[in-house]
């Protein structure tokens, strides 16, 4: 597809329980981004991946929050013994490197967790 | 970590009516951006500013790079029900890739 495609769209897990967000970036995007966005609130960074560099981790919550990449395609987010609080809709995003567009994120219309 | 404040927090207007929103924040940013986000959505960028003094349009959209880099103001001009969103300003720095967000502006326009 031509867009970021995340998934699933929709989940509800119990609270301890292990989950897993898969986000697909748009081809030839070098930088893919996560970011959480709790009800009403706005957009909270997360992690972000550039390429083989080490990623920018700097946002993660808890030791419970991880997220892989492998070159520049698909991610995944990991969320281990899942809290209520981590209830959200988890976006991702990707973008170019090049030139001054890089924060011109293109994002994918997110992950919604439910923990109950 | 860098915080942005983005005001006001709601705003219910008239069909037609012009429609303005700010961002501040207590530290520089390099490039200023404003999103909208559609119910169920990911946000949109509408706008990027790369340069302090900066005034830019796209249609009815007018944003502005504060002069001092610490703050930026969206004005919708003649606003329609389409327009109806979240508006998020962010703010990024050379060096540090993320996108620092903004609270949100929840807009909603009355037919």
């Amino acid at each position: 597809g031509a867009g970021v495609s995340q998934s699933p769209s929709n989940k509800v897990t119990e609270k301890g329980k292990d989950v897993e967000l898969r986000c697909d970036p748009i081809s030839g995007h070098t930088a893919l981004y996560w970011y959480r966005q709790r009800l009403g609130q706005g957009l909270e960074f997360l992690i972000y991946f550039q390429g083989n560099s080490a990623p920018d981790k700097s946002g993660l919550p808890s030791d419970r929050f991880s997220a892989e990449r492998t070159g520049e395609s698909v991610s995944t987010l990991t969320i281990q013994r899942t809290q209520q609080e981590d209830s959200a809709v988890y976006l991702c995003a990707s973008t170019t490197t090049t030139g001054a567009n890089t924060g011109e994120l293109f994002f994918g219309e997110g992950s919604r967790l439910t923990v109950l | 970590g860098q915080q942005l404040n983005q005001s006001p927090q709601s705003m219910f207007i008239q069909e037609g009516e012009d429609v303005s929103m700010n961002c501040t924040s207590s530290s520089i940013f390099n490039t200023w951006l404003w999103y909208k986000q559609d119910p169920g959505e990911g946000p949109v960028l509408l706008i990027a500013l790369y340069k302090a003094g900066e005034l830019t349009s796209n249609g009815r959209l007018t944003a502005q790079f504060g002069i001092t880099r610490k703050d930026s103001f969206l004005n919708i001009s003649a606003s329609i029900p389409s327009d109806v969103g979240i508006y998020f300003c962010a703010g990024q720095n050379t060096g540090r890739r993320a996108l620092t967000f903004g609270s949100g502006t929840r807009l909603q326009v009355q037919p």
